[in-house]
Formats: structure tokens, C-alpha cells, sequence
């Protein structure tokens, strides 16, 4: 089983839909977990952190639940510009520790 | 904020030959530096972690002797693809921690195409 699982999509969505999807994580000792953005050849950009009580910047709401080990990020209103691959990311243990991703949701903003 | 600034973001180059990649820490110290591969559709993935002043920790599958890594100061890491092959063409890249609440800044990565 892979660390971290996301579907890959794609996710084709209409401008100003809300979209929402998931990853799933195997360790259950990971401590941190995030979102990040990717842009086609592009370096990942950190989108949010996820927490259990969960975090919502904007349009953007992140929410974590151990018992199942899933991550879950919902986009509403959603722009052209959000289209993206978007990277479920989990940090395996304490201290500096890389991150593990996840291959990546492909969304597709269409207007 | 706390910027990585990666080079050169494009290669191309002969089987055989070896490149080096550098990751520069512009504005703060980075003692630990990641360094990631990802190859098309698929997810990044942790090659070692550079430590400055120490030898670096490689990942499971990853031969520390083709892909060396130096740290030699707390602004600078490098990686060597060495005697490159077709299937090392990859996108590399590296990044830093400046805290723990998802503070990793990645370099902008490097299209290595080996022909």
C-alpha cells in the first residue's frame, strides 16, 4: 500500500462549482499533514496546513481525520485559475523529516 | 520570506556525463536541505536529506554513489548525477524547512534530460 493515495483525476468541474476530494495515508504515527499546489512543471507550493479541528482559508477548507487517516480538501467558488494538480502531503515522523506526497489530483477549472 | 534558489532549472546532457544541481538558502540558514525526483504523472519522491556537515541519508532504492550530495555550508547544497543514463532524466528538486507548520520552500527544480 502506498503512504499516500489521492485519486488522479482528472477532475473536470464548471467555474464556480465547489469540488472536494480526499487522500488516504498508511502511517499512522505521521504527524503533519498539508496540501500543496503544483503547477504544470512547476516546484509545489504549500496551500495549507490540515488539522484535526480543521482549516479554512478563503475558499479553501482542509480537514484531517486520524481515526480513518484521511485528508480532505474542499475548494468552493471554484476559479479557472484554481485549476491545478493539488498534493496531499504528510510528514512521516517528528524533527526534519522529508515529506511524503501524494502522486497528485488533477483539477480542471472549465469556464 | 524564506526563498531556495535552484540551478540551473534546465540541463541536457550527454549518457555518461554528470551534472551538478545546486540549491542556494537566499535568506535564512538551511541545516537540512530534501532533495526530490519526479518523474511525468507520477509523485514527488525523497531522494536523501542533506545535512550540512554530515554525509547525507538516502532513501531506500537510491545509490548514494550516483547521486552524490554535499552540504558544505548552511546556504548551499549540491547534487551530482553522476555518469548519467536516459532513465535519470527526471525533474529534480530540493527544499528546506523553515518551521514545522508546512514551512518547506522549494527551489523552482530541474528539468535534467539525458540523451
Amino acid at each position: 500500500r502506498k503512504e499516500v493515495e489521492q485519486d488522479p483525476g482528472p477532475f473536470n468541474v464548471p467555474e464556480g462549482a465547489t469540488v472536494a476530494f480526499n487522500c488516504t495515508y498508511s502511517n499512522s504515527a505521521s504527524q503533519s499533514f498539508f496540501w500543496y499546489r503544483q503547477d504544470c512543471r512547476k516546484e509545489p507550493k504549500l496551500l495549507m496546513s490540515v488539522y484535526s479541528s480543521g482549516n479554512e482559508d478563503g475558499r479553501f477548507t482542509a480537514q484531517l481525520n486520524r481515526a480513518s487517516q484521511y485528508i480532505s480538501l474542499l475548494i468552493r467558488d471554484s476559479k479557472l485559475s484554481d485549476s491545478a494538480t493539488y498534493l496531499c502531503v504528510v510528514i512521516r515522523g517528528g524533527g526534519a523529516d522529508g515529506l511524503t506526497f501524494g502522486k497528485g489530483t488533477h483539477l480542471i477549472i472549465q469556464p | 520570506g524564506a526563498v531556495v534558489s535552484q540551478h540551473p532549472s534546465w540541463v541536457i546532457c550527454k549518457s555518461g556525463t554528470s551534472v551538478k544541481i545546486e540549491c542556494r538558502s537566499l535568506d535564512f540558514q538551511a541545516t537540512t536541505m530534501f532533495w526530490y525526483r519526479q518523474f511525468p504523472k507520477q509523485s514527488l519522491m525523497l531522494m536523501a536529506t542533506s545535512n550540512e556537515g554530515s554525509k547525507a541519508t538516502y532513501e531506500q532504492g537510491v545509490e548514494k554513489d550516483k547521486f552524490l550530495i554535499n552540504h558544505a555550508s548552511l546556504t548551499l547544497s549540491t547534487l551530482t548525477v553522476t555518469s548519467a543514463h536516459p532513465e535519470d532524466s527526471s525533474f529534480y528538486i530540493c527544499s528546506a524547512s523553515v518551521g514545522r507548520n508546512g514551512g518547506y520552500t522549494f527551489g523552482s527544480g530541474t528539468r535534467l534530460t539525458v540523451v
